[in-house]
């Protein structure tokens, strides 16, 4: 059984230009999180999403950062107009619909240029 | 708001010594409590949970945590440790059925010959 899948595994932009973090979740599992570690810091909730659904966005930056889980492919993290302070680790989850854990991906890093 | 404090920044300790790292949390109800491992460039992997029963928990690579309610506390503890145990730790608290988890900011472990 394959574990959570994140690609790409590390993404360089120029500040403006756009991001897009891929998250594909275990198998069996509909639940999708996403984290966003800074540098010397620990892993801050960003969005929680379900098939077709946001769940809880209440951890996104109101502009720029959107997210998606559609019925069919991976969930899409997108970063609008990139800035240097988006440079971070993005890591995402999945759980089955127990939620009562979540197994990561090894993460995205993005390197704002 | 639920919370998670991780006292320890940084620990060092001699290969074969004990180890405990300290976790608190803030948190209305019954927690979901759990202790992550991060290796540098790396995804987390869990070590351990604690859902409800037994309040002694053993993980992975000789882990093992204690959930202690009336100090609010989840430390981590290994009897001996070993040089490839060095990475930084992270506890985290997570609701029932709610989704996101809360993470500590982490302690970094230095396992020095």
């Amino acid at each position: 059984n394959a574990g959570v899948m994140q690609n790409p595994r590390h993404l360089v932009r120029r500040r403006g230009q756009e991001a897009r973090l891929r998250c594909s979740p275990m198998k069996g599992h509909s639940h999708v999180y996403w984290y966003r570690q800074l540098p010397e810091e620990g892993l801050k909730f960003m969005v929680y999403l379900q098939k077709e659904n946001i769940i809880d966005e209440s951890g996104m930056p109101k502009e720029r950062f959107s997210a998606e889980f559609p019925k069919e492919g991976p969930s899409i993290l997108r970063i609008q107009q990139v800035v240097r302070g988006d440079s971070a680790a993005y890591f995402c989850a999945s759980s089955d619909n127990s939620q009562e854990t979540q197994y990561f991906g090894p993460g995205t890093r993005l390197l704002v240029l | 708001a639920q919370s998670v404090t991780q006292p320890d920044i940084h620990i060092t300790v001699s290969e074969g010594a004990s180890l405990e790292l300290r976790c608190n949390y803030s948190y209305g109800a019954t927690p979901y409590l759990f202790w992550y491992v991060q290796s540098p460039g790396q995804g987390l992997q869990l070590l351990l949970k604690y859902f409800s029963g037994d309040t002694l928990v053993q993980g992975i690579k000789g882990f093992e945590a204690e959930f202690k309610r009336s100090q609010s506390s989840f430390n981590l503890r290994k009897p001996s440790v070993h040089w490839s145990d060095a990475a930084e730790y992270f506890c985290a608290v997570g609701y029932t059925n709610a989704g996101k988890s809360t993470f500590g900011d982490g302690t970094t472990l230095t396992v020095k010959p």
